[in-house]
């Protein structure tokens, strides 16, 4: 039934660590996106991508880059992990060019500490 | 920039009852889409109702509906007969193709349903 997965559920780091969270989707969506939750905050879009190799910052991109080598797999990369990263990172998808499509499917998230 | 207010951090209902969660919006767009989405604790977001603004309706899902008033922007979600795994973070979203593209979300709602 699953639709998108998130290869880590807890993560802690050291400052300064390269962190990949990884994301996987298997509903052939072409838009997948990063997002970072806080509480007090909502969620904010870090990158999102419409299609293999292309990506788009999102409003809060710095300190981030992603990958997107295949359709169904979307990879969140901290180069130097610091501490104000620590935080929940949501991974979801959605089909793209119809309508009122981004009806977002989420993963579980991951949440990552950084110390 | 479209921005989405959820002016309630928390609020709290008895089982069986109703509740109404706000939800506010601007834009200068006509045509959009809006969302309620939850967050049960420990579990992935899932969408609970999608409202296209072109639509007069008000959608409904089960025991969720929208109260939809597009002249206020005004965009607030009933949840009637209220059962305990209605408990949640509750988060309101807009999206527009004439806009940003982007799903903007407001900072979220935590419901909690007492026996």
């Amino acid at each position: 039934d699953v639709k998108v997965t998130q290869s880590s559920r807890y993560l802690v780091k050291r400052t300064g660590e390269k962190v990949f969270l990884e994301c996987v989707q298997d509903m052939d969506h072409e838009n997948m996106f990063w997002y970072r939750q806080d509480p007090g905050l909502g969620l904010r879009l870090i990158y999102f991508s419409y299609d293999v190799k292309m990506k788009e910052k999102g409003d809060i991109p710095e300190g981030y880059s992603v990958s997107r080598e295949k359709k169904e797999r979307f990879s969140l990369i901290l180069e130097s992990a610091s501490t104000n990263q620590t935080s929940m990172y949501l991974c979801a998808s959605s089909w793209r060019g119809l309508p009122g499509a981004n009806v977002l499917t989420f993963g579980a998230g991951s949440r990552l500490t950084v110390l | 920039a479209q921005t989405v207010t959820q002016s309630q951090p928390e609020m709290s209902v008895q089982e069986a009852e109703t509740v109404t969660l706000s939800c506010t919006y601007d834009t200068s767009e006509s045509d959009y889409y809006l969302f309620w989405y939850k967050q049960p604790p420990s579990r992935q977001m899932i969408l609970v109702i999608r409202q296209e603004a072109y639509k007069q309706q008000n959608a409904t899902e089960n025991r969720f509906s929208v109260n939809f008033q597009k002249a206020a922007k005004s965009f607030s979600l009933k949840i009637s007969d209220s059962q305990l795994g209605d408990a949640a973070m509750y988060f309101c979203a807009y999206f527009s193709q004439g806009g940003s593209e982007k799903l903007v979300f407001g900072k979220g709602m935590k419901l909690t349903v007492n026996p």
